[in-house]
C-alpha cells in the first residue's frame, strides 16, 4: 500500500515562528506536492517537486518555501508564520511521466497560527 | 489556464438514492485527466475514479461512475445506491498530461446522506 505520512496532525504556532511541515512517502514517487485547503476554495497548490533538489512554485507560494533533499521527503517551511496561514495542509505524491495517475495524499496537518 | 468548477456547495440525498455531483472544467490542452476524490470528516483524501480525455468509455469503479461529456467539458460523478458512509466532501480535479502533472481542484461539494 502506498503510504504518505505527515509529521503532525495538529499544530499550534505563534505569529512570527518558523514552522516546518514534513512529508514522507514510501513508494519511490518522483513527484511530491504541498497543498493548502480552505473552506470554499478547495485545494490550492503551494509548491511541488518533480525530483530531488528540484522545486517549482504552485499557485500560492508567497510566504512559503520547500526543501527536497531526499526523494522520499518533502518539507514545507513557513519562514515567519502569520495568522492568514492558518489552514489545513495536505501533502501528496505521484509517479511522473507515463506512470502518472492519481496522487496519493497524506492525512493532513491542521495548522493554527495565533 | 486550467479551471475546475463545482457549482453545488452542498447536497442532501436520501439513503439508497442515486446522486450526481456536477463538475465542469476548462483547459486548452487536448490531453488531460479528470479525477474525483472523497474527503471524509477525518480529513484524508481518498481517490475514487479517473477518466482520461481520450478514453472512449465512461469510467466506472463499483458504485461510482463518471459521466464524461467532452464537448460540454463536464465530468459529473454519479454514486448509485447511496450509503450513510458516502457523507463527505467530494472534489473534482484535473491534470494536464504534459508538464508537471499537477492537479487543479474544484471548490468541493459537501454531500450529506440522510437515513
Amino acid at each position: 500500500d502506498v503510504k504518505v505520512t505527515q509529521s503532525s496532525r495538529y499544530l499550534v504556532k505563534r505569529t512570527g515562528e518558523k514552522v516546518f511541515l514534513e512529508c514522507v512517502q514510501d513508494m519511490d514517487h518522483e513527484n511530491m506536492f504541498w497543498y493548502r485547503q480552505d473552506p470554499g476554495l478547495g485545494l490550492r497548490l503551494i509548491y511541488f517537486s518533480y525530483d530531488v533538489k528540484m522545486k517549482e512554485k504552485g499557485d500560492i507560494p508567497e510566504g512559503y518555501s520547500v526543501s527536497r533533499e531526499k526523494k522520499e521527503r518533502f518539507s514545507l517551511i513557513l519562514e515567519s508564520a502569520s495568522t492568514n496561514q492558518t489552514s489545513m495542509y495536505l501533502c501528496a505524491s505521484s509517479f511522473s511521466g507515463a506512470r502518472a495517475n492519481e496522487q496519493f495524499f497524506g492525512p493532513g496537518t491542521r495548522l493554527t497560527v495565533l | 489556464a486550467q479551471k475546475i468548477t463545482q457549482t453545488q456547495p452542498g447536497m442532501f440525498v436520501q439513503e439508497k438514492e442515486a446522486v450526481t455531483l456536477d463538475c465542469t472544467y476548462d483547459t486548452s490542452d487536448p490531453s488531460y485527466g479528470l479525477f474525483w476524490y472523497k474527503q471524509p470528516s477525518s480529513g484524508e483524501m481518498i481517490f475514487l475514479i479517473y477518466q482520461g480525455s481520450y478514453d472512449q468509455q465512461n469510467a466506472t469503479e463499483g458504485r461510482y461512475s463518471l459521466n464524461f461529456q467532452k464537448a460540454r467539458k463536464s465530468a459529473n460523478l454519479v454514486i448509485s445506491a447511496s450509503q450513510l458512509g458516502d457523507s463527505a466532501m467530494y472534489f473534482c480535479a484535473m491534470r494536464e498530461t504534459q508538464g508537471a502533472q499537477k492537479l487543479v481542484f474544484g471548490q468541493g461539494t459537501r454531500l450529506t446522506i440522510n437515513p
